[in-house]
């Protein structure tokens, strides 16, 4: 069975560029979350999708993202325009349930460079 | 691999000993937290688990105790191999409603052959 995959595992912009990252998630997973690790720092929380619903959109740092998960399947997050700091790995990662002691499982990331 | 100029904290350890890796949680409220482990150019990789119900949890090389007191969570690998080589993050589950992870800053763990 095919993990959590993320297209391209890396993007290198020009700042006001705009860039579209992709995440599908493990066949059959309603979960589907994103999340940021920003020049070495902790990993974040972006947010949190249920199917096509976003349940949780409270780390999105601004109005230049944008996630959608049309259908309820694979995710795309746009940065729209993008700017140095979003220089980072952006990590998409899905579950089957939530709850506590639900395991969630990560993709390889996509490595965004924003010159 | 890492960004330049990254500065984690590192723990450099020799083939064979065991390994230590601590982290603090800030909210006395998590109940489930879990450990990850990251290589160079993949994603977090579950490691193990623990509820808050518990203060120790053991795997395979691997044990997770809690310290719900001070709020302190620690990894120890036995036995360290240089495949144990990565980035090692502590992660705290705050809602079970959206199973939203709660990451901590990550410690490299170098293994010296």
């Amino acid at each position: 069975e095919a993990g959590v995959t993320q297209f391209p595992s890396h993007s290198v912009i020009e700042k006001g560029q705009t860039v579209t990252l992709r995440c599908d998630p493990i066949s059959g997973h309603d979960n589907l979350y994103w999340y940021r690790r920003v020049m070495g720092k902790e990993i974040k929380f972006l947010l949190h999708f249920v199917k096509e619903s976003k349940q949780d959109e409270s780390g999105m740092p601004n109005n230049r993202f944008l996630a959608e998960r049309t259908g309820g399947t694979y995710s795309t997050l746009k940065v729209q325009p993008a700017e140095l700091e979003d220089s980072g790995v952006y990590f998409c990662a899905s579950s089957q349930l939530t709850g506590s002691n639900t395991e969630a499982f990560f993709g390889q990331g996509t490595r965004l460079t924003v010159v | 691999g890492e960004s330049v100029g990254l500065h984690l904290p590192t723990l450099s350890v020799q083939e064979g000993d065991n390994s230590i890796i601590n982290c603090a949680y800030s909210n006395s409220a998590s109940d489930y937290f879990i450990w990850y482990k990251q290589e160079s150019g993949k994603g977090p990789q579950f490691i193990i688990d623990i509820r808050s119900n518990m203060d120790k949890r053991q795997g395979q090389r691997v044990t997770v105790l809690l310290n719900k007191t001070v709020k302190h969570l620690s990894l120890q690998i036995a036995a360290t191999q240089p495949g144990d080589s990565a980035v090692y993050f502590c992660a705290e589950n705050r809602d079970g409603a959206t199973n939203k992870l709660i990451f901590g800053t990550g410690t490299l763990l170098a293994v010296q052959p």
